[in-house]
């Protein structure tokens, strides 16, 4: 069984530019999450998709943020226009229905950096 | 306040050593504990987790929750240099609010 993939590993941009980061969740998980760590933070979370419904969007930052799940399969998650405080390692995470205890699988993040 | 709370380290010790990480947490509301090992330029990746109080063995790692004083400890016994990676607490309210709460992580180093 195939991870979760994250698409792309590394990103460099410019402030003012649009960067999209996307997510392919592990076949069959309903559950999509979207979780970012800024150095020297903890891993903080975004927000989390049921199929292609935004569940909970609490965490997003601002409306620069915007989050997609299109037919509830992989996700995007866009940043426009970027600024610097955005850099940092974006984390999407998946799981099935499980309900009470659902184990989240990780993918290997996407490493951004906003100049 | 944060929601919990988790001495970065870094720690550091030798090869058989039993290595002891620690977490507090401030909401009530959580149900389930995590503990993730993140490896460096990889993702979190779960080791176990704990429901409601009490203690959780797999192998060499014990998991232990204690509600009255919102302490969670992850110890590992005979530590091996593969172990060597950050590690994660998270708590997590359960139901439909899937979202993890994280600790900063431990940074744990075990040398030959």
């Amino acid at each position: 069984e195939a991870g979760v993939t994250q698409f792309p590993s590394h990103s460099v941009i410019e402030k003012g530019q649009t960067v999209t980061l996307r997510c392919d969740p592990i076949s069959g998980h309903d559950n999509l999450y979207w979780y970012r760590r800024v150095m020297g933070k903890e891993i903080k979370f975004l927000l989390h998709f049921v199929k292609e419904s935004k569940q909970d969007e609490s965490g997003m930052p601002n409306n620069r943020f915007l989050a997609e799940r299109t037919g509830g399969t992989y996700s995007t998650l866009k940043v426009q226009p970027a600024e610097l405080e955005d850099s940092g390692v974006y984390f999407c995470a998946s799981s099935r229905p499980t309900g009470e205890g659902e184990t989240q699988y990780f993918g290997p993040g996407t490493r951004l950096l906003v100049l | 306040q944060k929601e919990v709370e988790q001495d970065p380290g870094p720690l550091s010790v030798p090869e058989g050593a039993i290595v002891s990480l620690n977490c507090t947490y401030s909401n009530s509301a959580f149900q389930y504990f995590m503990w993730y090992r993140q490896y460096s330029r990889k993702g979190p990746e779960l080791l176990m987790y704990t429901y409601s109080s009490g203690n959780k063995e797999d192998g060499r790692f014990t998991a232990q929750v204690d509600k009255s004083s919102k302490y969670i400890s992850l110890f590992i016994r005979d530590s091996q240099p593969s172990d060597s990676a950050t590690y994660l607490c998270a708590g997590y309210r359960g139901s439909t609010l899937g979202r993890l709460y994280f600790g900063r992580g431990t940074q744990l180093t075990v040398w030959p």
